[in-house]
């Protein structure tokens, strides 16, 4: 069955990057993009980008422009995000979705929570 | 950005009722509105897409409706599974945006 598979939960300190994997299954990686969207603790959900699982082509949330990362391995059915220099406002529960249509997630990684702590 | 606010934040209900959840831009967005339900340290459930269109799978139950700024998201006749949290989220326009979440709860 479709399924995405997100890496364990992640703890690191202000200043020092953490990447998340997202490993897809079940379907054709390079026909679909892949999205990561977050949620902190009591907040809503927060879209952050996404990538073209064939061209590697990337749009990301402004707002994350120049501290996330989205990149993928084809070989490895696999999607990244690379934070750099966290703060403690980016511990949230990070999830990978699939894009379904113009703009919706039809498949959902299980979350992986980030904790960013000294 | 546009901002989606949801109302009410929080619903009583019981088994057996409808409710409808009301979604709101900022400006029009067309139909161009997902819904979601989210149970605690689950991921979002897609259940309607693009205002109207029942994702695959989804009960019938469920429906969706609305067009430029005001959206709604109705559910018939309440099932005990159906008490959640439910998001919508608008992908007219760069940011994709969600609503702050309604939670469904038990009268």
């Amino acid at each position: 069955q479709v399924q995405l598979v997100q890496s364990g939960a992640e703890m690191s300190e202000p200043g020092a990057s953490v990447q998340v994997s997202c490993k897809a299954s079940g379907y054709a990686f390079t026909t679909y993009d892949i999205h990561w969207v977050r949620q902190a603790p009591g907040q809503r959900l927060e879209w952050i980008g996404g990538i073209n699982g064939g061209t590697g082509d990337t749009k990301y949330s402004q707002k994350f422009q120049d501290t996330v990362t989205i990149t993928r391995d084809t070989s490895a059915s696999t999607v990244y995000m690379e934070l750099s220099s966290p703060t403690f406002e980016d511990s949230a529960v990070y999830f990978c979705a699939r894009l379904f249509g113009f703009g919706s997630f039809d498949v959902w990684g299980q979350g992986t929570v980030v904790t960013v702590s000294s | 950005d546009i901002e989606m606010t949801q109302s009410p934040s929080t619903l009583s209900a019981s088994v057996g009722d409808r409710v409808t959840i009301t979604c709101r831009a900022s400006q029009s967005i067309g139909s161009w509105l997902a819904w979601y339900q989210q149970k605690p340290g689950k991921a979002p459930k897609l259940l309607i897409y693009k205002g109207s269109s029942l994702q695959s799978g989804v009960p019938s139950r469920f429906s969706g409706s609305g067009s430029g700024t005001e959206h709604t998201l109705t559910i018939t006749s309440l099932l005990p599974d159906d008490f959640a949290t439910y998001y919508c989220q608008q992908y007219y326009t760069y940011p994709w945006t969600f609503g702050q979440g309604t939670k469904v709860e038990i009268k």
